[in-house]
């Protein structure tokens, strides 16, 4: 079964700086999909960005930017330029691309992320 | 908005009674899916429809239970409820079995 684990229960960063999420994985899969997820004050989970497994390239989304290593299990969350609007929980996925299992996502303990003034 | 609707957004109830949660998929998306967060956790993955089937299943207890309809909305069970069971639901849907997730708002379960 895969696991997903976010080291870091809260972080905080200044306003304006830049913070980085922690995320590791276990899977014996080679094809799979992960995600970021946040979640706001108001508990709606909003995606931020996603990374697919076969391609190399680090996902952007704006401000927003991981770092993939596949041979580590590793898929970090960089915030570049932090907002108020950017505190919030932040959950790292994992779901696989197989269909037999790609119901089946699999969610960290999550982030609590505080943006200072 | 994510184009996913859940209804209601919120439930209070006493132990031991039946409920039913709501869930209209995004317009297209075909998957459906089941997610309990209980307070400060993360998502548990609960059950997955796809097209009227179940797909896969997660950690559910016998209690509950879950269908997706032909217009493909689905809805959530959950009987002989405990004061446990007092939970953020979630329901997301996505347009296969592959790929994002979209979320509903959730509906919040207290149980007395």
């Amino acid at each position: 079964a895969q696991t997903v684990t976010q080291s870091q229960p809260e972080m905080s960063v200044q306003e304006a700086e830049t913070v980085t999420l922690s995320c590791t994985y276990d899977t014996s899969e080679s094809d799979y999909y992960l995600f970021w997820y946040k979640q706001p004050p108001s508990r709606q989970m909003i995606l931020v960005i996603r990374q697919e497994a076969y391609k190399q390239q680090n996902a952007t989304e704006n401000r927003f930017s991981v770092n993939f290593q596949k041979a580590a299990k590793s898929f970090s969350l960089k915030i570049s330029d932090s907002q108020l609007g950017d505190a919030a929980m932040y959950f790292c996925a994992y779901r696989s691309a197989y269909s037999t299992n790609a119901g089946k996502s699999t969610f960290g303990d999550g982030t609590t992320l505080t943006v200072k003034p | 908005d994510s184009g996913v609707t859940q209804t209601p957004k919120h439930l209070i109830t006493a132990t031991g009674q039946r409920v039913t949660l709501r869930c209209s998929p995004r317009s297209g998306d075909l998957s459906v899916y089941w997610y309990q967060q209980s307070l400060d956790q993360g998502l548990q993955f609960l059950i997955q429809y796809y097209n009227g089937e179940e797909r896969a299943k997660g950690n559910i207890l016998e209690r509950f239970s879950a269908q997706q309809f032909p217009d493909l909305h689905s809805e959530l069970n959950l009987s002989s409820l405990e004061l446990g069971d007092s939970a953020l639901y979630f329901c997301a849907s996505s347009p296969n079995s592959r790929g994002e997730q979209f979320f509903g708002p959730g509906t919040r379960l207290t149980v007395l």
